[in-house]
């Protein structure tokens, strides 16, 4: 059956540095994958997509590889704040016309000052 | 502009009642969800509709039963409220499954 697997112990790291969070999944072949963030009490929110055959995608200080050979997603976080701090999702999906998205288990990111 | 909005954002109630929560979209959007959180965090899909047409139902008790009135609404009525129902429920749209737009939860306990 498909598998998504992220790190679900939390993540601590300093402000200033590069968080780097893993997604891996098994048994399904995705024709791109989302990162979203989602903060106490709140929805998750989307963050960035990146297709099959992009190898690396940035948005400001994030930046999302995706390896479809390893099956896996890094994302990664550079002159990470304290404000990064929050659960961030991956959602390995398949193609838009079969409108399943889900999850995986989140890995929650501590940054301190 | 809300772009999910779901209510009541709390619902408490006693195990047996039946409850309803409501959900609205103003993006446009094809696609709406419910997801269950538990207390582990973890974020389950339990149904995905297409214009308004039941695509998934993720092994959910019948006692859930989604309705969605048009493409913009879709709205979760459980039957018979058990202990267990007691998580937090997101409603969610997207063109495809692409870039989801979440509500902001409703917290049911069931007592």
């Amino acid at each position: 059956s498909q598998k998504i697997e992220q790190n679900s112990e939390a993540l601590n790291i300093q402000e200033g540095k590069t968080a780097t969070l893993t997604c891996n999944y098994t048994n399904y072949s995705p024709a791109y994958l989302q990162w979203y963030r989602q903060d106490p009490g709140r929805g998750p929110v989307f963050l960035l997509l990146i297709r099959e055959n992009e190898k690396e995608k940035r948005k400001e200080r994030l930046k999302v590889t995706f390896d479809t050979t390893l099956k896996q997603s890094l994302f990664h976080i550079t002159a990470s704040q304290p404000a990064d701090s929050a659960t961030y999702l991956c959602a390995p999906t398949l193609n838009t016309g079969f409108q399943k998205l889900v999850f995986g288990t989140g890995t929650r990111l501590l940054v301190s000052p | 502009d809300t772009a999910v909005s779901q209510t009541p954002k709390y619902l408490v109630t006693q195990m047996g009642n039946d409850k309803s929560i409501k959900c609205e979209q103003n993006l446009g959007h094809d696609t709406m969800y419910w997801y269950k959180q538990d207390s582990k965090k973890f974020l389950k899909i339990m149904f995905s509709y297409n214009n308004k047409e039941l695509i998934i139902n993720e092994t959910v008790p019948n006692r859930f039963s989604p309705k969605s009135p048009d493409k913009a609404h879709l709205n979760l009525h459980i039957n018979s409220l058990e202990l267990g129902d007691s998580a937090v429920y997101f409603c969610a749209s997207s063109h495809g499954s692409r870039k989801a737009f979440f509500g902001q939860g409703t917290r049911l306990t069931v007592v």
